[in-house]
């Protein structure tokens, strides 16, 4: 179980959109629409912000998008603001139910 | 409203053993639909899964763990509880508990808040 592939960081001014990449395998990624996308501030517990690779829990704003093509995963954030400035990570079903993270995107808010 | 609450020592002595629980408030541990999970992420590091317990016992682990990990459950308490042998450095960590949907899809959509684990002597 290797980790996810995720750019490091990623960046846009306010209002613009930011895409961040999660790239896995066919194994994972790729072979369920299982993949999850957590929001994480300094300091604190992850958020769930998009399930099942395109839904968004109840009391997510819908600037935030998720959409996957191949072992490709992707999250969308439109119309940054700056609350949106946080680590984001992916998250992909394995089977058995198990699991594999990404390896986390820093998001900054210019 | 379901909470989770990591509890545990916060110090851990190299070679020993790392002992700490998830107490599940506002709601059953006993639901089917769910598992219950430990990650953690070392510092200024990523998260990493570790493993899943049902409250019928049923078990999984990460595969690069598994022969240190034991997760368990305690249904009478609501809690759920793991332990790590033979802790090094590389254990030190914020461990988080979490509560996994698996009826349609997997994800996890409640998380503790979590507790910090330093490895020292």
């Amino acid at each position: 179980q290797s980790a996810l592939t995720q750019p490091p960081s990623a960046s846009g001014s306010p209002g613009q959109s930011v895409t961040i990449s999660c790239t896995g395998t066919s194994s994972d990624v790729g072979g369920y629409n299982y993949v999850s996308w957590y929001q994480q501030h300094p300091g604190k517990a992850p958020k769930l912000i998009i399930y099942g690779v395109t839904k968004r829990p109840s009391g997510v704003p819908d600037r935030f998008s998720g959409s996957k093509s191949g072992n490709t995963a992707s999250l969308t954030v439109s119309g940054l603001q700056a609350e949106d400035e946080a680590e984001y990570y992916c998250c992909s079903y394995v089977g058995s139910v198990t699991y594999v993270f990404g390896t986390g995107t820093k998001v900054t808010v210019l | 409203q379901l909470t989770l609450q990591e509890s545990g020592p916060g110090l851990v002595k190299p070679s020993e053993t790392l002992s700490l629980t998830c107490t599940v408030s506002g709601g059953s541990i006993s639901s089917n639909g769910h598992y219950w999970a430990w990650i953690r992420q070392p510092p200024g590091k990523g998260l990493e899964w570790l493993a899943n317990i049902h409250y019928t016992g049923s078990t999984y682990y990460n595969p690069s763990l598994k022969s240190r990990v034991t997760i368990s459950v305690d249904t009478s308490t609501d809690q759920f509880s793991l332990k790590l042998r033979s802790v090094t450095a590389a254990d030190m960590a914020v461990y988080y508990c979490a509560r996994l949907e698996v009826d349609y899809f997997y994800y996890m959509d409640v998380w503790g808040k979590g507790t910090t684990v330093t490895v020292s002597s």
